[in-house]
């Protein structure tokens, strides 16, 4: 099976950075997303790794290593509007129509304190 | 420009009822998917559909009815909805290949309780 391990929950103070980590087993991949979900909310895109390395994006960079199947999210000065459910997911090496599905991680809660 | 919606946006009901979640995007996206979101289980895919006719199963499809007859449109049936099936449930939407990342794009979500 198909395996995505996240920390359960963070706490980080406001202006701080904090990492959150992502790591997984899977039968292929095919590409790694963050998404951020606020509560009560849909999941809204933030990231995407398909080579090793870090791809930055404002406040937010995201890394990934393709032979330790590891990948973190860095959030940097980070706001009260940031606390929110980090969710990492993978897109495995299906052929046809089930490439775009994407397993996800059970997500992050962050909360950040002032 | 709405995007992608569902409706309703919240519903209760009985164990044993028939109950069709309704999702609709706005972009011409030619892949749609369905996920439901528990504690403890993170999103979990039930159905995708790669175009109008085409869908197949996801991770949890048991007790889950879909169609698509139109690109637009990509129903939810719970055919005899039971507790188990209480849950928040996203649509999701995603581009044609054309290359990118091919991001989902999620609709705002329904919550359904089975009493």
């Amino acid at each position: 099976g198909q395996n995505i391990d996240q920390p359960t929950e963070m706490t980080a103070t406001e202006g701080a950075i904090v990492q959150i980590n992502c790591t997984y087993q899977t039968s292929g991949f095919n590409g790694l997303f963050w998404y951020q979900q606020h509560a009560g909310e849909a999941p809204t895109f933030l990231s995407y790794n398909v080579l090793d390395g870090l791809e930055e994006k404002g406040r937010f960079s995201s890394f990934l290593s393709r032979s330790k199947g590891y990948s973190y999210l860095l959030l940097k000065e980070l706001q009260m509007k940031d606390s929110a459910s980090y969710l990492c997911a993978v897109r495995l090496a299906y052929s046809g129509a089930g490439s775009y599905q994407l397993t996800f991680g059970k997500g992050t809660k962050l909360s950040v304190i002032p | 420009d709405a995007g992608i919606t569902q409706s309703p946006r919240y519903k209760i009901t009985e164990t044993g009822r028939q109950v069709t979640l309704m999702c609709h995007q706005t972009w011409s996206h030619s892949y749609m998917f369905w996920y439901r979101q528990d504690l403890g289980h993170g999103l979990r895919l039930i159905y995708y559909s790669a175009a109008a006719d085409i869908t197949d199963k996801g991770e949890v499809p048991d007790g889950y009815v879909v169609s698509r007859s139109k690109t637009e449109n990509f129903p939810l049936t719970l055919e005899s909805a039971t507790r188990s099936q209480t849950s928040v449930y996203f649509c999701a939407s995603t581009l044609l290949p054309s290359g990118g990342p091919y991001e989902q794009y999620f609709g705002p979500g329904t919550r359904l309780t089975v009493t």
